[in-house]
């Protein structure tokens, strides 16, 4: 069966410094991935999104980058936090096949806090 | 540009009761339309998926319509439980993108006991 792990948990972060949250998923191949962020009294908003290694579309514009160095691993980054960066950070994974079933399945998040 | 719409935000009713939560969405172009389950400081958890061809989904006491033509949905939770108690989030796949999930702002849903 297919896992999708997110860490760390939790992170308090001071403004101006660099982040890196990672997502590995295990028990399939190739699937597309996915950063979206939930603020405080706002909806899910996507972040990034990537179909393969090394291939990164981003949603909106941010102090945030994505990557995907491997198969099944997305890096979200940022090399000097802002206070709006706050927020509840969800990694997901979907099979990618482009049908009416296909579905996006969530990571536990990550609560990161920006001081 | 797609958007979605759930109503109310917030909703505590007592256990037992048969309750219905809304969602709206803008465009009728669409892949699927899915219900998730959110508790607090967790992850998201998909309920029910109703494909655009589909009128309706149901799991155990969940069930979940879809009227693409009018942009509706609404979840229905019969005899509710104080386990039901979670944050309730409805998202439409859209046709355009990479397989991209537009969410509504959710519903905050007590169940009372």
């Amino acid at each position: 069966s297919q896992t999708i792990h997110q860490w760390p948990a939790t992170l308090v972060q001071p403004v101006g410094s660099p982040l890196s949250l990672e997502c590995t998923v295990e028990g399939t191949s190739n699937p597309n991935l996915y950063w979206y962020r939930q603020a405080a009294g706002r909806g899910l908003q996507l972040l990034f999104y990537s179909v393969g290694i090394g291939q990164i579309s981003s949603e909106v514009p941010q102090n945030l980058s994505a990557s995907r160095p491997q198969d099944r691993q997305f890096i979200l980054s940022s090399k000097k936090l802002l206070l709006s960066d706050s927020g509840f950070y969800l990694c997901a994974w979907s099979l990618g096949t482009g049908g009416t079933t296909d579905t996006q399945y969530f990571g536990p998040g990550t609560r990161l806090t920006v001081l | 540009k797609q958007e979605v719409t759930q109503i109310p935000a917030a909703l505590s009713v007592p256990e037992g009761e048969n309750l219905v939560l809304n969602c709206s969405f803008t465009d009728s172009a669409i892949y699927n339309l899915q219900w998730f389950r959110q508790d607090p400081g967790k992850g998201l958890t998909s309920l029910l998926l109703i494909q655009s061809s589909q009128r309706e989904q149901t799991s155990g006491r969940l069930n979940a319509s879809l009227d693409k033509s009018s942009g509706r949905s609404t979840l229905y939770i019969a005899a509710s439980q104080p386990g039901d108690s979670a944050t309730y989030l409805c998202a439409v796949r859209i046709i355009q993108g990479a397989q991209k999930l537009v969410f509504g702002q959710g519903t905050r849903l007590t169940i009372n006991p």
